[in-house]
């Protein structure tokens, strides 16, 4: 089966940085892909890796390591409305595009 | 501007009734998913469809229905089976360049 770990809370303060960590087993691997939920909204796509290392989009990154069945998000320069949850998820099995969500991180800002 | 339309936002359902969540997108995509979230979960997979008149059960399928004759259309049916349907359903389409999704805004079900 598929399934992806990530933790339940984190909590950082504005302007620091916080990293999002995700395990994940698969029985083939295609790529990890992370999305952001405000409280009472839809999510939305934030990155995908498919090759080990870092990418960085703005604030945000994500790192994957194959070899490891893991993966982060790192926010930086931390804001507010960055108070969300985040999902990591893996595609399911065969090429259907479905996707496999961890249970989800709530991340709270604080002043 | 693209995107994926998903109608009501909010929904009563009585028991033993049945009701139907649209979802309409114009971002040409072939392939459309809904999803169901319950407070403080992640997301679990009811149906997909990878093209017209084709749908596949996810892994929660029971108690739910789907149909896709038009690309654009993927409207989801929550049946009087569905015992437990209180929850936030969600509609998507993929970009497969990035496996990126594209969700609704969601609607909100609840059994009163």
């Amino acid at each position: 089966g598929q399934s992806l770990e990530q933790p339940s809370e984190v909590t950082a303060v504005e302007g620091a940085i916080v990293q999002i960590n995700c395990t994940y087993q698969t029985s083939g691997f295609y790529g990890l892909s992370w999305y952001q939920q405000h409280d009472g909204g839809a999510p939305t796509f934030l990155s995908y890796n498919a090759l080990d290392g870092l990418e960085e989009t703005g604030r945000f990154s994500s790192f994957l390591s194959r070899s490891d069945s893991y993966g982060y998000l790192l926010l930086q320069e931390l804001q507010m409305k960055d108070s969300a949850s985040y999902f990591c998820a893996v595609p399911g099995s065969g090429n259907t595009g479905k996707l496999i969500f961890g249970q989800g991180t709530t991340l709270q800002v604080k002043p | 501007d693209g995107g994926i339309t998903q109608s009501p936002k909010y929904l009563f359902r009585k028991e033993g009734q049945n009701v139907t969540l649209s979802c309409e997108q114009n971002l040409n995509h072939d392939a459309m998913y809904w999803y169901r979230q319950d407070p403080g979960q992640g997301l679990r997979l009811i149906y997909y469809s990878q093209i017209v008149n084709d749908f596949q059960k996810g892994d929660i399928a029971e108690g739910y229905s789907v149909s896709r004759e038009k690309k654009e259309s993927f409207p989801l049916t929550v049946t009087s089976a569905q015992k437990n349907p209180t929850a936030f359903y969600l509609c998507a389409s993929i970009d497969r360049s990035n496996y990126g999704y594209t969700f609704g805004s969601g609607t909100r079900l609840t059994v009163v």
